[in-house]
């Protein structure tokens, strides 16, 4: 069955500081995963997905088969990246969200 | 602005009563999907819609039903409503029948049952 895991539901960092969000996903083939953020429960946004290979605001994530994750990381955490972030995974018709990771960035 | 546009913003109602959400795809998209974000349940996908036709069903209960009009606007109706019906009502829209590239959502309507 698909499922995608956040495990954990608050993270704080220090501004500065690396942050790594953690995403774990199953899957049977081979998988397209996203990320998106969102803002004080505003509209989610897409941040970026494996198959771009893009960075997205000093955002990074690689996708790794063998341990069936999918974590983003920033090396140093800005005031403003606080915000709700959710790794989805598409299948066919929709997404499959994880329950999110909130950060906390402090000042 | 996403250009996906969703209204009303806000809506307050009482339990029994029936609502009704509105949702403008981004020029262009054909596909428009209705998720839930409640607080205990998180991002829950209720339906898609894909040029006039329903295309996807999740975890839509019985008493809600949607529907997409030829101009490609959809409307999720909302009826006998119950205090566990309070949440966040997103929708997304995408050019694609799937998830190719991902969606591109709107702003909510957040319900607040009473």
């Amino acid at each position: 069955a698909q499922r995608v895991t956040q495990p954990e539901k608050l993270l704080s960092v220090f501004k500065g500081a690396p942050v790594e969000l953690k995403c774990n996903y199953s899957y049977s083939g081979s998988p397209e995963l996203f990320w998106y953020v969102q803002y004080s429960r505003q509209r989610l946004q897409l941040l970026l997905r494996h198959i771009s290979r893009e960075s997205i605001k000093g955002f990074t994530a690689d996708l790794n088969k063998g341990e069936t994750s999918f974590h983003l990381k920033k090396p140093f955490a800005q005031e403003e990246d606080s915000a709700m972030y959710y790794c989805a995974l598409p299948t066919g018709n929709q997404f499959y969200f994880g329950t999110g990771t909130s950060l906390t960035v402090i000042p | 602005d996403s250009g996906v546009t969703q209204t009303p913003k806000h809506l307050i109602t009482a339990t029994g009563q029936r609502v009704t959400l509105r949702c403008s795809p981004r020029s262009g998209d054909l596909s428009v999907y209705w998720y839930q974000q409640s607080l205990d349940q998180g991002l829950q996908f209720l339906i898609q819609y894909y040029n006039g036709e329903e295309r996807a069903k999740g975890n839509i209960l019985e008493r809600f039903s949607a529907q997409q009009f030829p101009d490609l606007h959809s409307e999720l109706n909302l009826s006998s409503l119950e205090l566990g019906d309070s949440a966040l009502y997103f929708c997304a829209s995408s050019v694609t029948v799937d998830t190719r590239g991902g969606y591109t959502f709107g702003s909510g309507t957040r319900l607040t049952v009473v």
